[in-house]
């Protein structure tokens, strides 16, 4: 198995571009997070999904949109991107009824 | 939604040496699970405790728990340099906290 996996590893970003991140489990986890880590702070929830077709908001979700529309996918949109949303993101996915969450290798965006 | 707090936030020891590193929350828990983090790498799961357990051990790990105070540890035993890396403590519905920055110099 591959795990949880992130596409891409790195990119560059002007400042009102768009772009899609992907992370992708093939472990059939249920559910599936998207979380941002900026330097010297711990990892804050974007948006989070229980389940094919729902997601719902975490801490941080401004600025951000999600889709889940296949179980094993779960897509991280920036419609407009800003220097603000320069960190490094973490994709990770839960199995059901259990707690222990399995990381991606993370993203790492940075916004000129 | 509750946050864990690690402390301390940094911590240096020279090659083994044991590390201890602690974890506070404020709400009721089922259980509690530590992860480790590699630079620029991602999280990995290295163990969970129940709140019906006191002690959990998992190879050189050692996790307590003392559901009464709110706090939980972490002690790494005979340590490596390989053990460089950030810990942190979380449970579901939990923010991840800051973690503690474990440096193991050989």
């Amino acid at each position: 198995n591959a795990g949880v996996t992130q596409t891409p590893k790195f990119r560059v970003l002007k400042t009102g571009q768009s772009m899609t991140l992907l992370c992708a489990q093939d472990m059939n986890h249920e559910y599936m997070y998207w979380y941002r880590q900026d330097p010297g702070m711990g990892l804050r929830l974007i948006h989070y999904s229980v389940g094919e077709g729902t997601t719902a908001k975490g801490e941080v979700p401004d600025g951000y949109n999600v889709s889940r529309l296949k179980k094993q996918n779960f897509l991280l949109g920036l419609e407009s991107a800003a220097p603000s949303q320069t960190s490094v993101y973490f994709c990770a996915s839960t199995p059901f009824q259990d707690e222990t969450q399995y990381f991606g290798p993370g993203t790492r965006l940075l916004v000129l | 939604s509750q946050q864990g707090e690690e402390d301390p936030q940094a911590l240096s020891i020279q090659e083994g040496e044991n590390a201890t590193m602690n974890c506070s929350y404020k709400t009721s828990i089922n259980n509690l699970q530590w992860y480790r983090q590699n630079s620029g790498r991602g999280l990995v799961h290295l163990i969970l405790i129940r709140s019906n357990e006191r002690e959990k051990h998992s190879g050189r790990l050692r996790v307590t728990l003392d559901t009464s105070k709110k706090s939980s540890s972490l002690l790494i035993t005979a340590s490596r340099a390989a053990d460089t890396a950030s810990y942190f403590c979380a449970h579901y519905g939990m923010r991840f906290g800051a973690g503690t920055r474990l440096t193991v110099k050989p």
